[in-house]
This record gives structure tokens, C-alpha cells and sequence, in this order.
């Protein structure tokens, strides 16, 4: 079954630029979300179709992707942004990574 | 504003059953399809099944096929999901999420209910 590789856990201090990565086998081919789930919350989308942002998400967050592998990027990051981002794909059925755990310190 | 709002979970012994139930607010819910995510105890996600925006199609994963059930009623704006023969890798909290999509392959979920946690233990 197809899988999704995320860092478990990444560190970024306030104010610099965070990079959460998500990689699969022929992720080229497929549309990318991201997810934001803070602690004690239901995660809400930040990213769809690899790179659109829904209304209401600050444009400090950004999606991109290369190759197999596709980045969440997030530019100012601020402590409110701390949580869990999980990414999620199509390939028969619904795939979701494993979650990396942002920390802003 | 978009609103999930679900509740039914509990504590529950294995083999017991529970009927989830969601209701949604501040969207067209006859329009979409809808889905029941879970989350196990610091896990990832799981979509656990579907259903078509009229009902007439569901999807379920593999582990729960024959043991649990998803429906909806248009009227009420409600989706439900029934749990039985319950197990305790079930334990989880679960989620209602509206399906969107926005191009072939692009199956965003948004929104997405507050969640209610099962916990299936003797």
C-alpha cells in the first residue's frame, strides 16, 4: 500500500522560516493537502492541490513540491503555528503521513 | 459559518457497539460526500469510511468492513456512523470531515468536527 514519509518532529525559532517535508513514491503525480492540528484540536486544512491556500489561512503558509517530494513551508513562523501538520494524498484511496511535530522555541 | 459538530462516543466493552452521530451546519450537506476520520492514541489519521452526497454509495477500510456502518440523513443534516462488534484497536478519537474536490486526485477534507473519542477497553 502506498505510504507517506514525514520527519517526526522539526524546531524552528520565532520569527524564521519552518520547512516540513512530506515525501512518496511518484508524489509528482498526485495533489498534495496539508493539515494543521494543534494540540487538543481537530486538524484544519492549510494547503490543498499542492499548493492553494483555503480563505482564512495566513500567507505565511505555503505549499510547494519537486520531484517526490512536497514542502510546507511556513515564513514567520509565530508560536501559535506550533502543532502537529499532517500531509494527505490520493492513490485509491485516502493516504495521510505520519505527522511531524512543529516546536517553536 | 461552516459547523461538525459530533457526538455518541464513549466507553464501551470489545464486542459492545456505538452509533456516532454528526451534524452539520452552514453548507449544503445533501451536496457533498462525507467521511469518518479517526485517530488513534498518538497516531496518525485514518478515513475509516464514506458516503455518497445521497447515500447510495459508502466506502469503507479494510479493518472495519462488515462491523461498522455509515449513513446519513439529508433531512436532518446528519451523518452517523454505527460501531459493532467493537475492538480495542478501535480506541480513537473520530472525526466527521466534509469531502471537497478540486481536480482529479485532489480530495481535500474541510471542514472538520471537533471529534468525539471511543475508547473500547474492558
Amino acid at each position: 500500500s502506498y505510504e507517506l514519509t514525514q520527519t517526526p518532529s522539526v524546531s524552528v525559532s520565532p520569527g524564521q522560516t519552518a520547512s516540513i517535508t512530506c515525501s512518496g513514491d511518484k508524489l509528482g503525480d498526485k495533489y498534495v493537502c496539508w493539515y494543521q492540528q494543534k494540540p487538543g484540536q481537530s486538524p484544519v486544512l492549510v494547503i490543498y492541490q499542492d499548493s492553494k491556500r483555503p480563505s482564512g489561512i495566513p500567507d505565511r503558509f505555503s505549499g510547494s513540491k519537486s520531484g517526490n517530494t512536497a514542502t510546507l513551508t511556513i515564513s514567520g513562523t509565530q508560536p501559535m503555528d506550533e502543532a502537529d501538520f499532517f500531509c494527505q494524498v490520493w492513490d485509491s484511496n485516502i493516504i495521510f503521513g505520519g505527522g511531524t511535530k512543529l516546536t517553536v522555541l | 459559518e461552516m459547523q461538525l459538530v459530533e457526538s455518541g462516543g464513549g466507553l464501551v466493552q470489545p464486542g459492545g457497539s456505538l452509533r456516532l452521530s454528526c451534524e452539520a451546519s452552514g453548507f449544503s450537506f445533501s451536496n457533498y460526500w462525507m467521511s469518518w476520520i479517526r485517530q488513534a492514541p498518538g497516531r496518525g489519521l485514518k478515513r475509516v469510511a464514506n458516503i455518497k452526497f445521497d447515500g447510495s454509495e459508502t466506502e469503507y477500510e479494510d479493518s472495519v468492513k462488515g462491523r461498522f456502518t455509515i449513513s446519513r440523513d439529508n433531512a436532518k443534516n446528519s451523518l452517523y456512523l454505527q460501531m459493532n462488534s467493537l475492538r480495542v484497536e478501535d480506541t480513537a478519537v473520530y472525526y466527521c470531515a466534509r469531502d471537497t474536490y478540486c481536480g482529479s486526485g485532489c480530495f481535500p477534507f474541510d471542514p472538520w468536527g471537533q471529534g468525539t473519542q471511543v475508547t473500547v477497553s474492558s
